[in-house]
């Protein structure tokens, strides 16, 4: 069975400050998605990564594939309260097999 | 991003009754679309994968008699909880497998969500 770890799952912090999210597992995937989700909402995918090595930036968050393509980081710079959420990872595979997802980490972002 | 749409947003019914759950692809095709459940302050639990002109593969612990899928073309799958029940109530989430293009011969595989659907059993 594969899996995926996510860490920390609860996170608190203050506007300006920055975090790291990651995203393991013992598993090879083909491609890796984060995801944010916000109360009462479907998840809005935020990144695609699917080379070994591959980093991507959007705006303020930087995401890292992994040299072995086993994990993952999600790193924000100067939070802001708009960032505030449940931040989620799956794994993908296969067109047509299931994606693995992680148990998400929930952000706060404290104004 | 490839866009996704479920209807209706919100549902409440009796004990009993039947809901149908309809998940669509608006501007783009999926031959096979995911349809999820999700509990307060939990990640998502997988409960099918529905894939266009067969049947339905259900994850262990999902009652395929309870939750009947139906993926009768390449934009529409519809999920319908059967006979709902209140501890049927929850936060159901579907997701069209997409394959994307890496830049260059190799493609890779993407899911967009649907924004959800709530579904309250009395």
């Amino acid at each position: 069975t594969q899996l995926l770890e996510q860490s920390p799952q609860f996170l608190s912090i203050q506007e300006g400050e920055n975090l790291t999210v990651y995203c393991n597992s013992s598993s090879v995937f083909s491609s890796l998605q984060w995801y944010r989700q916000e109360p009462g909402e479907g998840p809005v995918l935020l990144v695609t990564v699917v080379t070994g090595g591959e980093v991507k930036k959007l705006k303020r968050l930087t995401f890292q594939f992994g040299d072995a393509r086993k994990d993952s980081s999600l790193h924000i710079t100067a939070a802001q309260t708009g960032d505030t959420g449940l931040y989620l990872c799956a794994g993908g595979r296969n067109y047509g097999q299931n994606f693995v997802f992680g148990p998400g980490t929930r952000l706060s972002v404290l104004p | 991003g490839a866009v996704v749409s479920q209807h209706p947003s919100w549902v409440i019914c009796k004990s009993g009754t039947s809901v149908k759950i309809e998940c669509r692809s608006l501007d783009f095709q999926a031959t096979t679309m995911f349809w999820y459940r999700q509990f307060p302050k939990q990640s998502l639990m997988l409960m099918a994968t529905s894939n266009e002109g067969s049947k339905a593969t259900y994850e262990q612990g999902v009652e395929k008699d309870k939750f009947l899928i139906n993926h009768a073309s390449l934009t529409l799958s519809t999920l319908t909880v059967t006979s709902a029940h209140p501890e049927d109530s929850s936060f159901y989430i579907c997701s069209a497998n997409v394959l994307g293009l890496a830049g260059g011969p190799s493609s890779y595989n993407e899911q967009f969500f649907g924004p959800g659907t709530r579904l309250t059993v009395l």
